[in-house]
């Protein structure tokens, strides 16, 4: 049964700051993963997409992340913005099943 | 696209009342996902479909929870009869996969805020 973890649970960091969140699953035979960001009260938005055979994916100040063998991605976010805070999520698709499973989140506050 | 569209987006009900929440996907997505989200349990997958047909259920908490997809356009997920334990945000996601489109993204309505009195 795959599980995801999400470390830190919270962070809070001041403008201008580089900063890595971290998602570790239990197994690898994952069919692709993704990055979500949640703002309070509202749905999720995709942010990142990374599939099985990618090592990284990009898309502004944001980069994510992918070790299969190991178990792990990591979302990085550069120059952070007080307009990044929100909550972030990552769900890994197990292959075979297409079942995302969800991380509990990293809740991350940016200090102007 | 207009994505994907629930509702009702809050819904304030009494215990025992039955609730029915509705989704309408991304036009032309084959998979289609109900999610509850609550403090306690994060996000948790209570069902998804394909082309219309239930894969997994196991998901479902109780057999008070009933979901539906009559057409490529529709879903419904029903609580009857509720209870408190059930508050929480439900969310549908949609996705297209296929052999020629082969991203599996996943694309979230803003959710229905559910409350049982």
């Amino acid at each position: 049964k795959q599980e995801v973890t999400q470390i830190p649970a919270a962070l809070s960091v001041p403008e201008g700051e580089n900063l890595v969140l971290n998602c570790s699953f239990t197994d690898s035979a994952i069919y692709n993963l993704q990055w979500f960001r949640q703002d309070p009260g509202k749905g999720l938005t995709s942010l990142l997409l990374i599939q099985s055979s990618q090592r990284e994916q990009t898309s502004g100040r944001l980069n994510a992340s992918l070790d299969k063998s190991s178990g792990r991605s990591t979302l990085y976010i550069a120059a952070s913005q007080p307009g990044d805070s929100a909550t972030y999520l990552c769900a890994v698709c197990s292959s075979g099943t297409y079942k995302y499973i969800f991380g509990t989140g990293t809740r991350l506050k940016v200090l102007a | 696209d207009a994505g994907v569209i629930q509702s009702p987006r809050h819904e304030v009900t009494e215990m025992g009342q039955e609730v029915t929440l509705r989704c309408k996907p991304i036009s032309g997505h084959d998979y289609l996902f109900w999610y509850r989200q609550t403090m306690m349990r994060g996000l948790e997958l209570l069902i998804y479909f394909n082309n219309n047909v239930p894969i997994d259920d196991s998901g479902m908490p109780e057999d008070r929870f009933s979901a539906k997809m009559p057409n490529a356009s529709f879903s419904t997920l029903k609580i009857q009869p509720s209870e408190p334990r059930d508050s929480a945000v439900y969310f549908c996601a949609s996705s297209l996969e296929s052999l020629w489109v082969n991203t599996g993204e996943l694309f979230f309505g803003e959710g229905s805020r559910l409350t049982v009195l």
